[in-house]
């Protein structure tokens, strides 16, 4: 069974610019979570998505969005990139988004932003 | 006091040796916890869930400490496999479907 997908697997921008990640959620999962994850921390949430309805939204500037499509796959779009947008974004699927449910991480998209 | 606190590390052990990482949390509300473990430059994947009974998988045996708001995870006879990084992470809560990741503590196992 194919695993959670994210493409691109890495990004270079320049400030000022717009970026556009994809996920594609394990077979059967609904709901799709976006990370961020900069060296030597742990994974900051962004977002959930479970049924195409925002259901969580963690502590990032409006800059950040994204959205569910109908066959549950999902894309974060990040506008005006700052330098401090560099990292790993993790995408994260699991069959429901309850808060006990395993969540199954994608390999991520490493974004450089120069 | 921080929702999730770790020691970031990294604990330099032995080949066989027994090696224990504790995560505090502070969120008494806090019913579940997981362990995910995250291998250099890969995504995190999961080790197990620690319930109020705790769990044992195996070498890995995962703790609930509710009165002192902790959980700890306990690696015996360490392989030079279990070198990653082990991240700690309170699920939500009270409605919120925001769960917390600790930065993660950093384990080396050497021959």
């Amino acid at each position: 069974d194919a695993g959670v997908t994210q493409s691109p697997t890495h990004l270079i921008k320049t400030r000022g610019q717009q970026v556009t990640l994809r996920c594609s959620p394990i077979s059967g999962h609904k709901s799709v979570s976006w990370y961020q994850q900069v060296l030597g921390q742990g994974p900051q949430f962004i977002f959930q998505y479970y049924e195409k309805e925002e259901r969580g939204r963690g502590n990032f500037p409006d800059r950040f969005s994204a959205r569910q499509f109908p066959n549950y796959s999902s894309e974060l779009n990040v506008n005006a990139l700052l330098l401090g947008d560099s990292a790993l974004y993790l995408c994260a699927s699991s069959p429901r988004g309850g808060s006990t449910d395993t969540q199954y991480f994608g390999p991520g998209t490493r974004l450089t932003v120069l | 006091r921080k929702e999730v606190e770790q020691d970031p590390g990294p604990f330099n052990v032995p080949e066989g040796a027994t090696v224990a990482f504790n995560c505090t949390y502070s969120n008494s509300a806090s019913q579940s916890f997981f362990w995910y473990r995250q291998d250099c430059r890969k995504e995190p994947k999961l080790l197990m869930s620690v319930y109020s009974s705790g769990n044992e998988d195996g070498r890995f045996t995962a703790q609930l400490n509710r009165a002192s708001q902790y959980i700890s995870l306990l690696i015996r006879d360490s392989k030079l496999s279990d070198s990653a990084t082990y991240l700690c992470v309170v699920p939500a809560s009270g409605g919120s479907y925001i769960p917390t990741f600790g930065r993660g503590t950093s384990l080396i196992v050497h021959p």
